[in-house]
């Protein structure tokens, strides 16, 4: 069991470019969700997903970010046009219901914007 | 919506025991969870607590009190190793459509 899975551990990307950070939640989990981690400070909400739906992206910017998580493969989280403010911890974790209280959590994903 | 209010810094000896509080504020609530997370990982579960009490799973115990809005988790015997961050988090709502909302965390040091 592999537990979840996210690539890449660490991206740099220069101001202006695409990041896309990808994460395959745990085998039979169909929950996905991503938070987002500053030094010293907790994880906060993003965006919850099933299998081609969104269900909650309350916590994520209007503009410049995007989840997906198909039929098919991982789940992506995409952010455009980078700015030195995206810099940060992205997590992944999965769930196998709705309403489970213990998530599964991938190692993160250490964006940093130069 | 939520909050969720833990301090920020714990420092403790080893050997010892640590209690780390936590209180919420929520619309509705469906109980407290808590997590570690040593520097550089991944969050990990802990416990959970959905009713009044205190349970117990080895060294680490987790007390919830619905009325006061107020849970703890407590850590016996600290080791080393038991050096990370510990985060509540809630769920203010039944439903499996809304995720769990976490408190800053609360840094704790265990020293010899």
């Amino acid at each position: 069991n592999a537990g979840v899975m996210q690539n890449p551990r660490h991206l740099v990307r220069r101001r202006g470019q695409e990041a896309r950070l990808r994460c395959s939640p745990m085998k039979g989990h169909s929950h996905v969700y991503w938070y987002r981690q500053l030094p010293e400070e907790g994880l906060k909400f993003m965006v919850y997903l099933q299998k081609e739906n969104i269900i909650d992206e309350s916590g994520m910017p209007k503009e410049r970010f995007s989840a997906e998580f198909p039929k098919e493969g991982p789940s992506i989280l995409r952010i455009q046009q980078v700015v030195r403010g995206d810099s940060a911890a992205y997590f992944c974790a999965s769930s196998l219901k709705g309403e489970d209280y213990g998530y599964t959590f991938g190692s993160g994903t250490r964006l940093t914007v130069v | 919506g939520q909050s969720l209010e833990q301090p920020s810094e714990v420092t403790a000896v080893e050997g010892a025991i640590v209690q780390i509080n936590c209180t919420y504020q929520t619309s509705g609530f469906y109980g407290l969870s808590w997590y570690q997370q040593h520097d550089g990982g991944a969050p990990t579960f802990l416990s959970y607590n959905a009713l009044d009490g205190l349970e117990e799973t080895g060294r680490f115990s987790s007390f919830l009190s619905r009325s006061d809005s107020y849970g703890y988790l407590l850590l016996q015997e600290l080791q080393m190793k038991d050096s990370a961050s510990y985060f509540c988090a809630v769920r203010d709502q039944g439903s499996g459509n809304t995720p769990l909302v976490f408190g800053k965390g609360t840094r704790l040091s265990v020293i010899a």
